[in-house]
């Protein structure tokens, strides 16, 4: 398996420009997060699904959107980008208790860094 | 509301020697616990977790943590200190009876373990 895998890696980005950044999981887990990374900060959760077709905001989702069409894949659409949102993304997946797995350990891909100049 | 505490930005720690990390956490109900691991430029790495049963939950690396109810602790430990162990630890909580939800994250605690 290849787990949570996300990319760019990296970008830059201007005031105002769009961009999606793409999350896919390959562990049929029901479950996906966003987090975003600030430094001193922890991580804090922007949005989460439960499931394809359903999605909710987290702790701090404005400015962002989401969409879950399959059970693989997360994307999250920054639509405005603006000097806040520079930050590192996390995405993570995880069981959900209807998955009859015991565990709903969230498992993390390895990030996009985004700078908005 | 849940929180979880993380008092020490950085811990020094000479190689060979025990290591401690810190963690205090407020939950209305029963917690689970996480500890995660992430080294430079890279996500998280999941280290180990407490759920129910015995409060010495035994990870990955060597590491472990002592779940501590009466003092809503959730400390991380390893008995001898490798230089590899340097890297950013985060300890992490949620109510056990919101299934699948998001994990409150604390600050994270930046270990350096010197040669």
């Amino acid at each position: 398996n290849a787990g949570v895998t996300q990319t760019p890696k990296f970008r830059i980005l201007k005031i105002g420009q769009s961009m999606t950044l793409q999350c896919t999981q390959d562990m049929n887990h029901n479950y996906m997060y966003w987090y975003r990374q600030d430094p001193g900060m922890g991580l804090k959760l922007i949005y989460y699904s439960v499931g394809a077709g359903i999605t909710d905001k987290g702790e701090v989702p404005n400015g962002y959107n989401v969409s879950r069409s399959t059970t693989e894949d997360f994307p999250l659409r920054l639509e405005l980008a603006a000097p806040s949102q520079t930050s590192v993304y996390f995405c993570a997946s995880s069981y959900g208790p209807r998955q009859g797995k015991g565990t709903d350990t969230q498992y993390f891909g390895p990030g996009t860094r985004l700078t908005v100049l | 509301a849940q929180s979880v505490a993380q008092p020490e930005d950085q811990v020094n720690v000479a190689e060979g020697n025990p290591l401690t990390v810190k963690c205090t956490y407020s939950v209305s109900g029963n917690p689970y616990l996480f500890w995660y691991v992430q080294y430079p430029n890279r996500g998280l790495q999941f280290l180990l977790k407490y759920i129910t049963g015995d409060n010495l939950v035994k990870g990955s690396y060597g590491f472990e943590a002592e779940f501590n109810k009466s003092q809503t602790s959730f400390h991380l430990k390893k008995p001898s200190a490798l230089v590899s162990d340097s890297a950013l630890y985060f300890c992490a909580v949620r109510d056990r009876h919101q299934a699948g939800t998001a994990l409150i994250f604390g600050k994270g605690t930046t270990l350096s373990v010197s040669s």
